[in-house]
């Protein structure tokens, strides 16, 4: 079965630093997201890619974050000057289309700890 | 009120024991319905989509009452690989293929 890839799967950072997460969504998937889940607490949405542009992102998206899609195949995650409250797992996904039945296909998501 | 809510257990059911899960949802104009398995430390895994008309695979059973805002998941003949988080997600139409999860029920199966 085709999956989404992650990488790295654990990155321990210093607060202040900038981090970038990295992600291969599904090949033949057109649309991207990053949820985060803080340890013990929900999933939550942080942002939407459709056409190289955001769709949609929460209000934890903020300034701090950014998303790219540098080549044909990677959608990076970047947080600059990480705080301590970043510290979570970061979820990257990718479906096919925007409708309610395109399963949205996660990857194995990278930890990340901010100390 | 939350979003989506559900009752955060755990549940500690035996081998063979039927359990079921409660959520409800805050916007009554949400159409599209989900449950999700989440392994401790893994990604979310869909389980099975929520019909209006209730709908089953295999042990697994979901059932959707739009007038209660209330979704369900019924497991029957649980098995210890069944132990999880359980995740009642509700997808929001007014955004762009954005879903929205409940906290979780954990399942403990044990022997």
């Amino acid at each position: 079965e085709p999956e989404v890839t992650q990488t790295p799967s654990h990155q321990v950072t210093q607060m202040g630093q900038e981090v970038i997460l990295r992600c291969v969504p599904i090949s033949n998937h057109l649309y991207f997201y990053w949820y985060r889940q803080i340890l013990g607490q929900k999933v939550e949405f942080l942002v939407s890619f459709y056409n190289n542009e955001i769709s949609e992102k929460s209000e934890i998206f903020d300034d701090q974050f950014s998303v790219e899609r540098p080549d044909g195949s990677n959608f990076t995650l970047k947080i600059r000057s990480t705080k301590l409250e970043d510290s979570a797992m970061y979820f990257c996904a990718s479906s096919e289309g925007a409708s309610s039945g395109n399963t949205i296909y996660f990857g194995e998501g990278s930890w990340l700890t901010v100390v | 009120r939350k979003e989506v809510e559900q009752d955060p257990g755990p549940f500690n059911v035996p081998e063979g024991a039927t359990v079921a899960f409660n959520c409800t949802y805050s916007n009554s104009a949400s159409q599209s319905f989900f449950w999700y398995r989440q392994d401790c430390r893994k990604e979310p895994k869909l389980l099975m989509s929520v019909y209006s008309s209730g709908n089953e695979d295999g042990r697994f059973t979901a059932q959707l009452n739009r007038a209660s805002q209330y979704i369900s998941l019924l497991i029957r003949d649980s098995k210890l690989s069944d132990s999880a988080t359980y995740l009642c997600v509700v997808f929001d139409s007014g955004g762009y293929n954005k879903l929205i999860f409940g906290a979780g029920t954990r399942l403990a199966v044990h022997p």
